[in-house]
């Protein structure tokens, strides 16, 4: 298995612009969840997935956030208009419905200038 | 709300030593515990976890021991190796397969 797989690794962007970042989670999770890392806050739980259901959102910060899970292997995570204080590393995780543990992506490092 | 939060930011350590890397939790209706490691540019990765209705659990060089009374959870790393330096997290699952993660311990491992 190639794990859960995020893309791209790196974005730079412009302040306003939309940002898309992608995940595909391990085949056969039920759940996928969205992390959001920075020095200041350390890694935070934005949004999670139940077969392909939002289950909670409370973590996105604003409503320039949103997030979709079209398919059992697809998610999205969109900032519109994006701004400098987004800039983190955005991290996609997945897990089986009966084991707690996840197993995480290596993350989108992003930068907005 | 409750929060996952770590003694010691740091921890530098002879190679060759034993690890100790300590967690204090909050929420004291947490049942399942979990520690990961975070290399350099890396995700977490899972290390080891341990459930409320255990007070010990080993793995392959790592032991994770778990004090409720003190709401207390720790990882024992044996025989620390350079490949061990990164940044260590403890988490708890606050229900509904939430994980909160602690703030982190950097490990940086002495030759």
């Amino acid at each position: 298995d190639a794990g859960v797989i995020q893309s791209p690794r790196h974005e730079v962007t412009e302040m306003g612009q939309e940002v898309t970042l992608r995940c595909k989670p391990i085949s056969g999770h039920d759940y996928l969840f969205w992390y959001r890392q920075t020095m200041m806050r350390g890694l935070e739980l934005l949004i999670y997935f139940n077969n392909n259901v939002p289950i909670d959102d409370s973590g996105m910060p604003e409503d320039r956030f949103s997030a979709k899970m079209p398919n059992a292997s697809f998610s999205t995570l969109k900032i519109q208009p994006s701004e400098p204080r987004d800039s983190a590393v955005y991290f996609c995780a997945s897990s089986l419905e009966w084991a707690y543990g996840y197993t995480f992506g290596s993350g989108t490092r992003l930068t907005v200038v | 709300g409750e929060s996952v939060g770590l003694h010691l930011p740091t921890l530098s350590v002879q190679e060759g030593d034993n690890s100790i890397i300590n967690c204090a939790y909050s929420n004291s209706a947490s049942d399942y515990f979990i520690w990961y490691k975070q290399e350099s540019g890396k995700g977490p990765q899972f290390i080891i976890d341990i459930r409320s209705n255990m007070d010990k659990r080993q793995g392959q060089r790592v032991t994770v021991l778990l004090n409720k009374t003190v709401k207390h959870l720790s990882l024992q790393i044996a025989a620390t190796q350079p490949g061990d330096s990164a940044v260590y997290f403890c988490a708890e699952n606050e229900g509904d397969y939430k994980l909160s993660f602690g703030a982190g311990t950097t490990v940086t491992v002495r030759a």
